[in-house]
């Protein structure tokens, strides 16, 4: 079955302690993005990645890194969690030849920093 | 920049009311676009989409046409039920991008 996972799905933190939420795709997919879902906000891009070891920050990167050593894992990386970043996480991904425009998007990951 | 507007929300319906979310955009060219739907507790999935004017998406009773003289892209069913509850968003995507532009969702209730 085609999908996008992210890991964990819940996860409560204290202020300052790292942590990385993992996304894997197993469509073979070239472009992956993570997104923070807040109220009244919508969805804010925060990095994105066109390819193997190629990333970009998107609308508010700010607190947060990424990496894409594979082609199938996008993990996100929080090094020092503030309480501003708690929100609901979303990782999706598409093929970045389909220029149809259609993300697939994972479960979400909802993270509280204390 | 390319953006997306829609209408805020919640928006409240009883079972079998007609919905319409209005969702306009702004971009250069001719850009293509997608109506997501968020059920509770889920991520986002592709509900429509439209690639060129005129053109109408449909989907599960959902329509959506793509009116580039009016810049919109307004979201339509003709009965809801309870099980359409959700967040929807309006999205864009312009010619030779990956990177979709977003609206910031409309959430529906549909009472019994």
């Amino acid at each position: 079955e085609a999908q996008v996972t992210q890991n964990p799905r819940y996860l409560i933190t204290v202020t300052g302690k790292k942590l990385t939420v993992t996304c894997s795709q197993n469509m073979n997919h070239e472009y992956m993005s993570w997104y923070r879902q807040d109220p009244g906000l919508g969805l804010r891009q925060i990095y994105y990645s066109m390819n193997v070891e190629v990333t970009d920050k998107g609308d508010v990167p700010e607190g947060y890194k990424v990496s894409r050593k594979e082609k199938r894992n996008f993990p996100l990386i929080l090094e020092s969690p503030s309480p501003n970043q708690t929100s609901l996480y979303f990782c999706a991904s598409t093929e970045k030849g389909q220029y149809t425009g259609e993300l697939f998007f994972g479960e979400g990951s909802r993270l509280t920093v204390l | 920049g390319d953006s997306v507007t829609q209408m805020e929300g919640p928006v409240t319906l009883s079972e079998e009311a007609f919905l319409t979310i209005n969702c306009t955009y702004t971009a250069t060219g001719y850009p293509s676009l997608f109506w997501y739907v968020q059920y509770p507790g889920e991520g986002l999935q592709l509900l429509l989409k439209a690639t060129k004017a005129d053109d109408k998406g449909s989907n599960k009773g959902f329509e959506a046409t793509y009116r580039k003289e009016t810049t919109s892209f307004h979201l339509e069913k003709g009965s809801v039920q309870v099980s359409d509850s959700a967040v929807y968003f309006c999205a864009l995507k312009g010619g030779g991008s990956y990177i979709p532009t977003f609206g910031r969702g409309t959430s529906l209730i549909v009472h019994p």
